[in-house]
């Protein structure tokens, strides 16, 4: 099983500024990196996939880049809907697709 | 628009059986085209693919819950059921289905999901 490893647990971001976010995947995955977006008492919302494409309607705010095993999702500018849990995901080991335990993007 | 919908008791006894359906509108299992999944999240923590199904195709399970998971399907009604035996406390959590991977396309990932709902095991 492929384990995906997310850093850190927790951002404290103030508005307007850029949050950067890891994932790590403990074998290549190459681009089959997903990146989901949850609220509280929501079902995660799919933002990003093969690690650097932008899911329909996902604001340009929002970038994904890397491969092989070191993947980042970066938030160029915070908004307050923003301020959310992030999930990454590998989909390389079909079909068992694991997930990372998660980010917390905090108000600073 | 796709939409899924979980729905099912929110209480299951220990060692009994959890059942739930996720009832699809906006496309149709039956059309054998994308694989359906259930994912699911104990409190405060992070997600875990239970399995996915593509009807007339296979069906997939985490090979942690393979011996006691059963993922069928209604084609009558358009729903995704899911069963779990000999629940434990472990089991725990917010289930939820999504539209999985379309038919040999690699585009594994997970899109849209159902807002879920929470099945709590009692001792």
């Amino acid at each position: 099983e492929i384990v995906m490893t997310q850093s850190p647990a927790t951002l404290s971001v103030s508005p307007g500024e850029r949050a950067t976010l890891s994932c790590r995947a403990s074998q290549s995955v190459s681009s089959k990196l997903a990146w989901y977006q949850q609220k509280p008492g929501q079902a995660p919302r799919l933002l990003i996939y093969g690690a650097s494409t932008r899911a329909t309607g996902i604001p340009a705010r929002f970038s994904g880049s890397g491969s092989g095993t070191d993947f980042t999702l970066t938030i160029s500018s915070l908004q307050s809907e923003d301020f959310a849990v992030y999930f990454c995901q590998q989909y390389s080991d079909w079909p068992l697709g694991t997930f990372g335990l998660g980010t917390k993007v905090e108000i600073k | 628009q796709l939409q899924l919908q979980e729905s099912g008791p929110g209480l299951v006894k220990a060692s009994e059986t959890l059942s739930l359906i996720c009832t699809v509108s906006g496309d149709f299992i039956s059309a054998g085209t994308y694989y359906w999944a259930w994912i699911r999240q104990p409190p405060g923590k992070g997600l875990e693919w239970i399995g996915s199904m593509c009807h007339g195709v296979a069906t997939f399970y985490n090979p942690s819950l393979r011996s006691r998971v059963t993922i069928s399907v209604d084609l009558s009604r358009n729903h995704l059921s899911l069963q779990l035996t000999s629940v434990t406390d472990m089991d725990t959590a917010v289930y939820y289905c999504a539209r999985h991977s379309r038919l040999n396309s690699g585009n594994n990932w997970f899109d849209p999901w159902g807002q879920g709902t929470l099945v709590t095991v009692s001792s």
